[in-house]
């Protein structure tokens, strides 16, 4: 079963502007990662946002978490082609790395 | 480069065959976690290893087995397979889930993409 849900599924903007991604998970967690994922590759991590932390910066991007909302959102500003990609939020309930749990994803197409 | 080595990259088998797959994880990781990726599943835990022991069992199907080697390299045992199970697997490494330095990252192979025809 999936614990996080990004939002949107999908999403499209030019070369220049602002991603922004949402996750919303279901229970309390130890912390939240943001993966990406290149077409049929391997997922790399990101960041890593504990559940102590609101804001965390690396980079072009930038991660809320909300955890009386159970949602973060991952920013990517002045986006580039190469951005273009999968993100998945990974949420991590145990503190242990068995117990990460990834969301659906995000397709994201930057257009140049 | 991840670090972690995942043979074969593409397999194509048919209904009711057994593969292997098979992990290296990086250097000094003694986790090896596998995945399966699929378009209607997401991606879906399957089962973890720490230092040869298994640790934590997900979504995994009783066809399907894995282990731990001593040399930390592990393998999934795919049996009787369906159509469904065609999906990307991916194996993952991290370093020590229990100890201090745990930051919960997950190393990823680049996958190995199983179609059952």
């Amino acid at each position: 079963s999936q614990q996080g849900e990004e939002d949107p599924q999908a999403l499209s903007i030019q070369e220049g502007e602002n991603a922004t991604m949402n996750c919303s998970y279901k229970t309390s967690i130890n912390n939240l990662q943001w993966y990406r994922q290149n077409s049929g590759r391997g997922l790399v991590h990101l960041i890593l946002i504990r559940s102590n932390e609101r804001e965390k910066h690396s980079g072009r991007l930038r991660v809320t978490l909300d955890t009386s909302k159970k949602s973060s959102s991952l920013l990517i500003t002045a986006s580039r082609a190469a951005d273009t990609a999968s993100y998945f939020c990974a949420t991590d309930a145990s503190g242990g790395a068995q117990k990460l749990v990834f969301g659906q994803g995000t397709r994201l197409t930057i257009n140049p | 480069d991840s670090g972690v080595t995942q043979t074969p990259k593409h397999l194509i088998t048919a209904t009711g065959q057994r593969v292997t797959l098979r992990c290296s994880p990086r250097s000094g990781d003694l986790s090896v976690y596998w995945y399966q990726q699929s378009l209607d599943q997401g991606l879906q835990f399957l089962i973890q290893y720490y230092n040869g022991e298994e640790r934590a069992k997900g979504n995994i199907l009783e066809r399907f087995s894995a282990q731990q080697f001593p040399d930390l390299h592990s393998e999934l045992n795919l049996s009787s397979l369906e159509l469904g199970d065609s999906a990307l697997y991916f194996c993952a490494s991290s370093v020590d889930s229990w100890g201090e330095d745990y930051t919960g990252e997950l190393f990823f192979g680049e996958g190995s993409r199983l179609t059952v025809l």
